[in-house]
């Protein structure tokens, strides 16, 4: 089965500061995901890559999948307060394929505080 | 408009209890999942349904028997509860046909058990 590792477990920042969080798989990812939890709170979705290279922005968010697909960043720019929560990658298939095998692998969260 | 919805949100019940957790979605999503978040903070799969039918059973216990009457809920019944069942259940849906896009997730049920 294939296991997701997130690093670090947990992050304390300064506001302003820039920050990165990885996940690396154990296998090929065929898509990567990346979601926000807030205490007491569902999870809201960031972001998928598919692609080896891809990367994608949103606001001050960037994550990237590296060209062999097995490591995926998440990189938050000039962090603010409201950036703090858990960031959650997850591991499925790729938004082509269909069947009945489809879940998510999640990794263990990165928990991040941004000190204002 | 919620999207994914849960209830209840908290749930205190002691140990030995039978209890149900509910999840309705509005978006008109074919599948619908129930993952547990446990004290660590790790988000697991336990089940997922397609259009009432169940495709995904992970090893969970017995115990756990989720039900769909129809393709906008699926709700999750525990049988005798236990101290480790304690968590954060999280409902979730996604489309079937691009099942992989997203999945919405709900609020989530936090879950005591004494």
């Amino acid at each position: 089965s294939q296991e997701l590792e997130q690093s670090p477990q947990s992050l304390i920042v300064q506001e302003g500061k820039n920050l990165t969080i990885n996940c690396t798989s154990s296998k090929t990812l065929y898509g990567l995901y990346w979601y926000k939890q807030k205490y007491g709170e569902g999870l809201i979705f960031l972001m998928m890559l598919q692609k080896g290279g891809e990367e994608k922005s949103h606001e001050k968010i960037t994550a990237k999948l590296d060209e062999k697909k097995q490591q995926s960043s998440l990189h938050i720019t000039a962090s603010q307060p409201s950036h703090a929560g858990i960031y959650l990658c997850g591991a499925g298939p790729s938004s082509n394929s269909g069947g009945s095998n489809y879940k998510l692998t999640f990794g263990k969260g990165t928990l991040l505080t941004v000190n204002p | 408009d919620t999207a994914v919805s849960q209830t209840p949100k908290y749930l205190v019940t002691q140990m030995g209890n039978d209890k149900s957790i509910k999840c309705e979605q509005n978006l008109g999503h074919d599948t619908m999942y129930w993952y547990k978040q446990d004290s660590k903070k790790f988000l697991k799969i336990m089940f997922s349904y397609n259009n009432k039918e169940l495709i995904i059973n992970e090893t969970v216990p017995n115990r756990f028997s989720p039900k769909s009457p129809d393709k906008a809920h699926l709700n999750l019944h525990i049988n005798s509860l236990e101290l480790g069942d304690s968590a954060v259940y999280f409902c979730a849906s996604s489309p079937w046909d691009r099942p992989a896009y997203e999945q919405y997730f709900g609020p989530g049920t936090r879950l005591t058990v004494t």
